[in-house]
């Protein structure tokens, strides 16, 4: 069965510094999106993404955040300075039209 | 905003026990009704969704119930099994694809 990836399990990193968070969406999809959570609280939404562009997205996704599908099978998440708070589980989810299949999600840790 | 509010936060019941999760929405745009299963460390995996034309659906053991003019839905547990302990989040979806969660309720099932 078709799952959502994502890569890496967990990215420890230090305040200030950049990271990149990898997905890989099912392969007929059409939407894709990043959610988060941080430890024991609900998931938020973060963007959306369709046909190349982002469709929609949320007040947490400012100018720190980017995302991308830099090829036709990876969508990927920017953090371009990290801050302590960005510290959550990040989730990476696609649809082809309404039913979103979460990954397994990436956990980052900011220190 | 909180635009769907979930109630338990909590609930443990008796192995074939039907525990009961309950959500309200305000937003009347939304158009579909999804229920995450979440296990610790984990991603929320889609269990079962309805669209507001439809009072209720069962799968396997399952079940929603939808009241469009309560704007409330509920998720039902039948013939609980302790593998069913996890966090249930429901959500709501509008025209921009976003999903809105509610704040998750852990369910517990005793052997």
């Amino acid at each position: 069965e078709p799952e959502v990836t994502q890569t890496p399990s967990h990215q420890v990193t230090q305040m200030g510094q950049e990271v990149i968070l990898r997905c890989v969406p099912i392969s007929n999809h059409l939407y894709f999106y990043w959610y988060r959570q941080i430890l024991g609280q609900k998931v938020e939404f973060l963007v959306s993404f369709y046909n190349n562009e982002i469709s929609e997205k949320s007040e947490i996704f400012d100018d720190q955040f980017s995302v991308e599908r830099p090829d036709g099978s990876n969508f990927t998440l920017k953090i371009r300075s990290t801050k302590l708070e960005d510290s959550a589980m990040y989730f990476c989810a696609s649809s082809y039209v309404h039913e979103q299949y979460f990954g397994p999600g990436t956990r980052l840790t900011v220190t | 905003q909180q635009q769907v509010k979930q109630s338990p936060q909590s609930l443990i019941v008796q192995k074939g026990g039907i525990p009961i999760i309950n959500c309200a929405y305000e937003n009347t745009a939304f158009d579909y009704f999804p229920w995450y299963q979440q296990f610790p460390g984990k991603g929320p995996a889609l269990l079962i969704a309805i669209r507001p034309d439809v009072s209720e659906k069962k799968e396997g053991r399952f079940t929603i119930s939808f009241n469009k003019s309560a704007k409330q839905f509920s998720l039902h547990i039948m013939d609980s099994q302790p593998g069913d302990s996890a966090t249930y989040f429901c959500a709501a979806k509008s025209d921009d694809y976003k999903l809105s969660f509610g704040a998750g309720t852990t369910v517990t099932v005793r052997a």
